[in-house]
Parts: C-alpha cells; structure tokens; sequence
C-alpha cells in the first residue's frame, strides 16, 4: 500500500462544476503539499500546509490531521484547470516528499 | 530570477553511454532535489542535497551519480544508461529543509530516452 493514496485517479468535468481530490497518507507528516503538473509537463506548487485551510484564487486546500486526509477544491472549474494535481507529505522525520501518483483532472468546456 | 533551470529538454541515449543532466537554480536555495517520472506513476526521489557538499541518496539512486560543488549547480550524472532509465527528470529545489516544510520550486524537466 502505498503512503500517500489520491482519489479519484482520473476526474472528469464540465466547466463550472465544483470539483474535489482528495489525498491520504499513512505517515506522520511536517506538511503536505498540492501540486499542479501542466499537460506540457511543468510542475508548480500550488498550496504547502501542515493545518487548517489556505486559499488560493479559486483554490482551497484542506487538512485534517487527525484523520490523515486533505482535499484540493476547485470552484467555478474552467478547461485551464486541466492538469495532473500530485499531493505530497514531508515526514516529521526523514528527508524526503513522498508524492502521491496524481489525479488527472480534465474540465470539458 | 529564472529559478531552477535544467538542460537538456530532450535526450536520446543508447545503452550504455553516459551523461550528466545539468540543473541550476538562482534563488539561493540550500535543499535540491532530483526526480525520475515514469509514465502514470509518481515522482521519485533519486539522491537530494541539503548544501553545497552535501549529498545523500533518495529512494531509487542505482545507476546515477550526484555531485554539489556549488550552492547553485546540482548536476545528475548518469553511467551506462539503461532501457529503464527512460523516463521524465525534475530537478528542484527549496528554502526550508528536506523534511518538506519548504515549498519546492521545479525546473521543466528532462526527456530522456534510452534505446
């Protein structure tokens, strides 16, 4: 099993739709972090948080700590919302982010 | 700033030959990292350094090498290239240790091919 588990693997949406991923981990965690991979294969950080609730435009990520689980919100989707979103934790100990293996979101017009 | 830059784009390797993936960031960041993407998987870890001298291994360091000589340069050498080196490489790097605090800024990546 592995330590950080995304679902869904593959979301489908129609623009304007509210969408929701959501990210589990197995291990004890400094911070989790969402990203955002573009088709064109670039990486970029979206959100890094290790409590609570931090907004972003149309973007809210969520934490539970307790309950080991985030979710990344998107309101009001749109087709430029189409990406691959990767969440990953940083350990309270150890040196390394453990990535999920991405949702691929794909947002029709 | 450019931030974290990584040449070449794109490489195609016969086996066994050798090459060093170039990765070079200006934003004064101690922590870099490399990665290997395969194809529907996630990212993996292949060695990370914590400042200029500094080096360890990540999850799937056989077959590569790493050196720091710099804060900015954090080349990936790669020795007798192999089929299942094929895959997608980011470099990156961040500003608040390796234990994931700090945000991770990534370069374009690296396709490389082995034939």
């Amino acid at each position: 099993k592995n330590e950080v588990e995304q679902s869904p693997q593959n979301l489908t949406a129609q623009e304007g739709e509210f969408i929701t991923i959501n990210c589990s981990y197995s291990v004890g965690i400094s911070a989790l972090h969402w990203l955002q991979q573009h088709p064109g294969g670039g990486i970029v950080s979206l959100f890094m948080l290790s409590s609570g609730k931090k907004k972003h435009g149309r973007l809210i990520a969520t934490i539970n700590i307790q309950e080991k689980h985030s979710s990344l919100h998107i309101t009001a989707s749109h087709p430029r919302d189409s990406a691959v979103y990767i969440c990953a934790v940083g350990r309270a100990s150890g040196s390394r982010l453990t990535f999920g293996e991405g949702t691929q979101l794909t947002v029709n017009p | 700033n450019a931030g974290v830059t990584q040449t070449p784009k794109f490489r195609i390797l016969k086996i066994g030959q050798s090459m060093t993936l170039q990765c070079t960031q200006d934003m004064n960041h101690n922590y870099m990292y490399w990665y290997r993407q395969d194809p529907g998987m996630g990212l993996k870890l292949i060695y990370y350094s914590v400042g200029a001298g500094i080096t360890d291994k990540g999850e799937v360091p056989n077959g590569y090498n790493v050196s720091r000589s710099t804060t900015e340069d954090f080349p990936l050498r790669l020795e007798l290239a192999a089929p299942s080196q094929t895959s997608v490489y980011f470099c990156a790097s961040s500003d608040l240790g390796t234990s994931g605090r700090g945000e991770q800024f990534f370069g374009p990546g690296t396709r490389l091919t082995v034939l």
